[in-house]
């Protein structure tokens, strides 16, 4: 089945700063990777997704940019801000027939003020 | 629309107890999916399921079961609760209408704590 790893599982940066997570994913049949955002006691939230047909992809402050041919898969966020502190998932497409994705450990990106 | 929606928020059981942890969603998704997320770690999948009456294991289904009578419930069984089921439950729910769509809708959870 799919394999999904991320770094680092700990990001502090200073408000304004850049901040980018990576994941590299083991089934070369996935085809879409969300990124979650999840609060602290909240239910996780789609913030962008990519499908395996477009190299990158931009909503904003945030990008997302994938590398078919290594695996992997990466989540920049630009002009960071204290909302922004949270935990981030990566996730990818293990079994496209059942639309089941499989989710990396999370990342704490903590944004100091 | 409500979206994807769990009860109970809270629940504390003792070793040896079961119970069942309800989800719903009024979006008229085919796809559903029981999630557990341990303290620090990411989400495993538990169950799920393509449609009415059409159900099948994920990652972690030891000590869990479901069914899908209806397109909008999908009920988590606990039998005889284990100290290792503690955790938060996420129910969430996906649409089908096309290969790309794949955007999982999720419910707020469920704290468990079995003692």
């Amino acid at each position: 089945g799919e394999n999904v790893e991320q770094h680092p599982s700990t990001l502090s940066v200073q408000e304004g700063d850049s901040a980018v997570i990576k994941c590299t994913y083991s089934d070369s049949a996935s085809n879409y990777f969300p990124w979650y955002k999840q609060e602290l006691g909240k239910r996780p939230q789609l913030i962008i997704d990519i499908r395996s047909n477009v190299g990158e992809k931009k909503d904003q402050r945030i990008a997302v940019t994938l590398n078919k041919t290594a695996k992997h898969f990466s989540l920049h966020i630009t002009e960071t801000q204290p909302e922004d502190s949270a935990v981030y998932f990566c996730a990818a497409s293990g079994r496209p027939a059942v639309r089941q994705l499989t989710f990396g450990s999370g990342t704490q990106l903590t944004v100091l003020p | 629309n409500a979206g994807v929606t769990q009860t109970p928020k809270f629940r504390i059981l003792k070793i040896g107890q079961s119970m069942t942890l309800q989800c719903a969603q009024d979006m008229n998704h085919n796809y559903m999916y029981w999630y557990r997320q341990d303290p620090g770690m990411g989400l495993k999948l538990i169950y799920y399921s393509v449609g009415a009456g059409i159900t099948d294991k994920g990652e972690v289904p030891n000590g869990y079961n479901v069914s899908r009578s209806t397109t909008e419930d999908f009920p988590l069984r606990l039998e005889l609760a284990a100290p290792s089921q503690t955790s938060v439950y996420f129910c969430a729910s996906s649409y089908s209408t096309g290969v790309w769509d794949y955007e999982q809708y999720f419910g707020p959870g469920t704290r468990l704590t079995v003692t």
